[in-house]
């Protein structure tokens, strides 16, 4: 069974930053890792993409220059490095296995 | 980045057939957007029902199916359930980049 968990979130102030981690299980850690987030509210947004050997980073322009992706195969783990953080990064961060599967989120507060 | 649009609600009838749509701000959705479909019930993570225009993942129950179609992604849902009341989200790729849909509410009433 496919097990992603999310850690690492939390009240943080404006311009702090924040390490998300996410601890994957049940699969062979090869695939293209994800995280997605959702404001309070809000819909979906795509933030940053890994493939499976770190190749190829992907970023959303909201995020840009501010967050970090990273992973380690060994460990089979999704890393998000968030610095500069701003009141609209407010959401909960989820890790995503190659769009397919979903961890239950972590809820990131922005907020002095 | 492309915007991508979704109905933002629509309404079905228990077992009766509703097609949610996803455009492009770019141009016509094709295969080599490889458009994705998300259910999110409230209080829980989205699941994953539509992979690659129509691939189906292990849960996703008979009664939905995607598609091109004119143009834009689509997702129907053939024989509503109660339980499929939901927000449904698309998401297209571009060269390794995602963008998801605006999201759309389906009640089943």
């Amino acid at each position: 069974e496919v097990r992603l968990v999310e850690s690492g979130g939390g009240l943080v102030k404006p311009g702090g930053s924040l390490r998300l981690s996410c601890a994957a299980s049940g699969f062979t850690f090869i695939y293209t890792m994800n995280w997605v987030r959702q404001a309070p509210g809000k819909g979906l947004e795509w933030v940053s993409s890994i493939t499976s050997t770190s190749d190829y980073k992907y970023y959303a322009d909201s995020v840009k220059g501010r967050f970090t992706i990273s992973r380690d195969n060994a460990k089979n783990s999704l890393y998000l490095q968030m610095n500069s953080l701003r009141a609209e990064d407010t959401a909960v961060y989820y890790c995503v296995r190659d769009v397919l599967d979903w961890g239950q989120g972590t809820l990131v507060t922005v907020s002095s | 980045q492309a915007v991508v649009t979704q109905e933002p609600s629509l309404t079905v009838s228990p077992g009766g057939t509703v097609t949610l749509t996803c455009g492009s701000g770019s141009g016509p959705v094709t295969s080599g957007h490889y458009p994705y479909w998300f259910q999110q019930k409230p209080g829980q993570a989205p699941r994953t029902l539509i992979y690659d225009t129509t691939k189906k993942h292990s849960w996703t129950p008979a009664r939905f199916s995607g598609s091109l179609l004119g143009g834009k992604a689509a997702l129907t849902l053939s024989g509503a359930q109660p339980e499929d009341e939901a927000d449904y989200y698309c998401l297209l790729s571009y060269s390794g980049f995602h963008v998801f849909g605006t999201g759309t509410k389906v009640t089943v009433l």
